[in-house]
């Protein structure tokens, strides 16, 4: 069972564009939400993170979006650049007895063209 | 710092045959993680470890074992590969909270 469903699948943006990725939860438990990028061939890489005690958060270019009342999360990526393109993960995390494991959405391959 | 190491880069396996994926992390981390990733499936947790002597199945464990030898090895094994098993797998380590670091990946073909 998907804990953390993501939208959409695929993105195509132009260069300067602001894509957008979506993601959803059930489990109130969760309390830690990080975004991943995944270049081909690489293993993925934190982005950013985000705790259900703030709104937003941003870094850069990147932002995340919170609405604990919606269960939602999103990421955005202000003026995109060819070099963002990649897979995004958006995963959330709960304690367990054996640490934190993180539940990953399916992912968006996002193309930001020139 | 090497990070997160993972050897092989590739296998092939034929049906049946047995491998050991190794995990090694020189960050001093507490917790390891074992994911496969398939097309469209996003990254899927198998066996997790929050320190040596302790271990934790995941989302999908059936047809694995784990084995976390120290603090800084982690391996999955593969008793009798199933076509099934071929995909790409990530090893990660991490403090107890926060940013899992993602080895290279070793993947993986079952003929």
């Amino acid at each position: 069972q998907q804990q953390v469903k993501q939208s959409p699948q695929s993105l195509i943006v132009q260069k300067g564009g602001i894509p957008i990725i979506n993601c959803a939860y059930e489990n109130t438990a969760f309390d830690y939400f990080p975004w991943y990028q995944q270049f081909p061939g690489k293993g993925p890489a934190l982005l950013i993170a985000i705790r259900p005690d703030v709104s937003e958060k941003k870094e850069g270019r990147f932002t995340i979006s919170f609405n604990k009342s919606a269960k939602q999360f999103s990421l955005h990526i202000m003026d995109s650049q060819p070099g963002d393109s990649a897979t995004y993960f958006c995963a959330a995390s709960i304690i367990s007895n054996s640490g934190y494991a993180l539940n990953f959405g399916k992912g968006t391959s996002l193309l930001v063209t020139p | 710092n090497a990070g997160v190491t993972q050897t092989p880069k590739f296998q092939v396996l034929k049906t049946g045959q047995s491998m050991t994926l190794q995990c090694a992390q020189d960050m001093n981390h507490n917790s390891m993680y074992w994911y496969r990733q398939d097309p469209g499936m996003g990254l899927r947790l198998i066996y997790y470890s929050a320190s040596e002597g302790t271990t934790d199945k995941g989302e999908v464990p059936n047809g694995y074992n784990v084995s976390r030898l120290n603090k800084r090895e982690f391996s999955l094994r593969l008793e009798s590969a199933a076509p099934s098993q071929t995909s790409v797998y990530f090893c990660a380590s991490a403090w107890d909270r926060g940013e899992q670091y993602f080895g290279p990946g070793t993947r993986l073909t079952v003929t």
